[in-house]
């Protein structure tokens, strides 16, 4: 069954660490890829989105992330992380114009 | 930029209560969307639509209608609310089918006493 699996429930890091976020699908073919951010008390906001291209896809507010076929992976990465970073992170995958599958979501939190 | 516009924001029923969610969006878009977020599970994808009068099932469509009537709403029948029941509804829209990014409404949270 296709599937979208965030391992970490949640995350903590210390302001000005870095940061990766994991994301693995099963899917067949090369699905499009996305990493939504949720702040607390607002609606879900798009991070960024890959299909095809630079394995490495750049996102608002530095974020990044890196998409592996081989390890059926789409990992979200920031150097640096500031306080206002402290959210719910979710990994969304979408195949054959079927509509988005999302993970369980990661909630990072990051001390000052 | 256009918005999402869920209504109500709050919604407490009774238990087999049949209860109702509206979703507007004025970006013009086709497609519309409706998950379920519960903590710890994520989002859950209970109907979406192509188009008006189009409706597609998700994964989580047992207990719920959906209705498509007009391109900028799309509405979410709980048919017989749970008891102790308590979950955010998410509308979302986007251009093309799964493609596109979607664009999220504040959610509707409902409970059921």
């Amino acid at each position: 069954a296709q599937s979208v699996t965030q391992p970490d429930a949640r995350v903590t890091v210390s302001e000005g660490a870095s940061l990766q976020l994991r994301c693995k699908y099963s899917y067949s073919a090369t699905p499009y890829l996305f990493w939504y951010v949720q702040y607390p008390r607002q609606g879900l906001q798009l991070l960024l989105k890959y299909y095809s291209g630079d394995p490495v896809v750049q996102g608002v507010n530095g974020f990044e992330a890196e998409f592996s076929k081989s390890n059926s992976s789409f990992h979200l990465r920031k150097a640096s992380v500031h306080w206002s970073d402290s959210a719910v992170y979710f990994c969304a995958v979408s195949e054959n114009n079927n509509a988005p599958r999302f993970g369980a979501g990661t909630k990072l939190t990051v001390k000052p | 930029g256009g918005i999402i516009t869920q209504t109500p924001k709050f919604l407490i029923g009774q238990e087999g209560q049949k209860l109702t969610l509206k979703c507007q969006q004025n970006f013009n878009h086709d497609t519309m969307y409706w998950y379920r977020q519960d903590s710890g599970k994520g989002l859950r994808l209970i109907y979406y639509s192509i188009t008006e009068n189009d409706l597609q099932k998700g994964d989580l469509s047992e207990g719920y209608d959906a209705s498509r009537e007009k391109k900028s709403s799309f509405s979410l029948t709980v048919t017989s609310a749970q008891k102790n029941e308590m979950a955010v509804f998410l509308c979302a829209s986007s251009n093309g089918q799964g493609t596109g990014q979607l664009y999220f409404g504040e959610g509707s949270k409902l409970t059921v006493l």
